[in-house]
């Protein structure tokens, strides 16, 4: 498997543009996280989807930010209209449902992430 | 007080060291801890996880848990510049184990 993958890796914009982050979980995954981290706060956890369906996004920062996953392949995350705080690396992950796996624990794999700088 | 607090270092040691990191949290609740290692410029990726208290041993790797203390620690022995990488530990609770919490990270830096 290729792992999750992300795009772009890197994306510099400036400030007031839309900027959308895309992520394409392993396959068999039932969740997907997005993640944000910055050297100040570390890694924050934005949203987290199961079966396509948001289950808790209480880590998005403010309505700017909105994330979808159509469907079992694919996910993204707008930011609009984005601001230099904004300026981080975001992680896309997925795992498997740990109950399928006989475990009540399963890991995270990540992408390798987007780098966004917003100017 | 953050419910996972890791020092960010950076660790340097010199190769063939023996290396200790180490988190402490307040939430009595985690069950579960693991350990990512996070090279420049990619994801993190998993590397050792336990249940409750405990060690676990992969390879040069160790992994000790104290839940009476609060604290979790990773040992790596005969350390190797390619062990060079930021450490995140992370914690989820028994039945809340999608909501991981994470340290900040400790960057170790193995000198040939």
């Amino acid at each position: 498997d290729a792992g999750v993958i992300q795009s772009p890796r890197h994306e510099v914009t400036e400030m007031g543009q839309e900027v959308t982050l895309r992520c394409k979980p392993i396959s068999g995954h039932d969740y997907l996280f997005w993640y944000r981290q910055t050297m100040m706060r570390g890694l924050e956890l934005l949203i987290y989807f199961n079966n396509n369906v948001p289950i808790d996004d209480s880590g998005m920062p403010e309505d700017r930010f909105s994330a979808k996953m159509p469907n079992a392949s694919f996910s993204t995350l707008k930011i609009q209209p984005s601001e230099p705080r904004d300026s981080a690396v975001y992680f896309c992950a997925s795992s498997l449902d740990p109950l399928d796996r006989g475990d009540y624990n399963s890991p995270l794999h990540f992408g390798n992430g987007t780098r966004l700088t917003v100017t | 007080q953050k419910e996972v607090e890791q020092d960010p270092g950076p660790l340097s040691v010199p190769e063939g060291a023996i290396v200790s990191l180490n988190c402490t949290y307040s939430n009595s609740a985690f069950q579960y801890f693991m350990w990512y290692r996070q090279y420049s410029r990619k994801g993190p990726e998993l590397l050792m996880y336990t249940y409750s208290s405990g060690n676990k041993e992969d390879g040069r790797f160790t992994a000790q848990v104290d839940k009476s203390s609060k604290y979790i620690s990773l040992f790596i022995r005969d350390s190797q510049p390619s062990d060079s990488a930021t450490y995140l530990c992370a914690m989820t609770e028994l039945y809340n184990f999608n909501k991981f919490y994470f340290g900040s990270g400790t960057k170790l830096n193995v000198k040939p």
